[in-house]
């Protein structure tokens, strides 16, 4: 089955650090995509990132990369530079590449707090 | 970019009655929706699954009866929660997937909180 844990529930740092925050998954596809979300305390979804489980390049998009280890099925977003407004529970999710396309299946979050 | 607005951001309603919400994408053509339930322990649910010109299609436990969903274009959706009772509350998110460019990627609002008293 479909499953994505994110293991830390939360993570607190100073700001201008990198963090690293987990992500695995299961899943029986050969190809899937992997996503990162942040949750703002509005309540808002903001995609950040993604990467296709076929590139074997690691995302990045300005302060944000991800650390792909397909073998361990693993997804981590790391956050360098870190600013106050970085605060918000940061989601990982899944989806399939066969079936539909809109599913995805989503991790529990992991909230960060960022410190002056 | 990519937005998705949703609206109203919250309602209260009363026990038993209905709460409607739109979608509404801007900057791209949205020709699949996906309207998720967010619960108060941050857990996601999937409620259906709406494609412009394809038949919507419920999850298990989400019926059309109690959730009917409309996607008249490619720019909008709406969603009806009918008959709204305690278990029904909860933050629900419109996601909306691009047809072009990043077409594998979800694009979400703020979602329409739904408060049940």
């Amino acid at each position: 089955a479909q499953k994505v844990t994110q293991t830390q529930t939360s993570i607190s740092v100073v700001e201008k650090t990198t963090v690293t925050m987990d992500c695995v998954y299961e899943t029986r596809d050969s190809s899937y995509f992997l996503f990162w979300y942040k949750q703002t305390a509005s309540g808002e979804i903001v995609f950040l990132i993604r990467q296709d489980s076929y590139k074997k390049e690691n995302a990045t998009v300005g302060h944000y990369s991800l650390n792909f280890q397909k073998p361990k099925s693993s997804i981590g977003l790391i956050i360098t530079a870190t600013q106050i407004e970085d605060s918000a529970v940061y989601f990982c999710a899944m989806r399939e590449r066969v079936g539909d396309n809109s599913k995805l299946i989503w991790g529990l979050g992991t909230s960060l707090v960022v410190n002056p | 970019g990519a937005l998705v607005y949703q609206y109203p951001r919250r309602t209260i309603c009363k026990s038993g009655t209905s709460m409607r919400m739109e979608c509404q994408a801007v900057g791209f053509q949205a020709t699949s929706v996906a309207w998720y339930r967010q619960s108060p322990q941050k857990t996601f649910e999937l409620i259906a699954l709406s494609t412009v010109n394809s038949a919507i299609k419920y999850e298990q436990n989400f019926t059309q009866e109690k959730f009917p969903i409309s996607h008249p274009n490619l720019s909008f959706s709406s969603m009806t929660v009918l008959n709204a009772y305690l278990e029904d509350r909860g933050l629900y998110l419109c996601g909306a997937r691009d047809s072009q460019g990043a077409g594998n990627t979800l694009y979400f609002g703020e979602g329409s909180r739904l408060i049940v008293v």
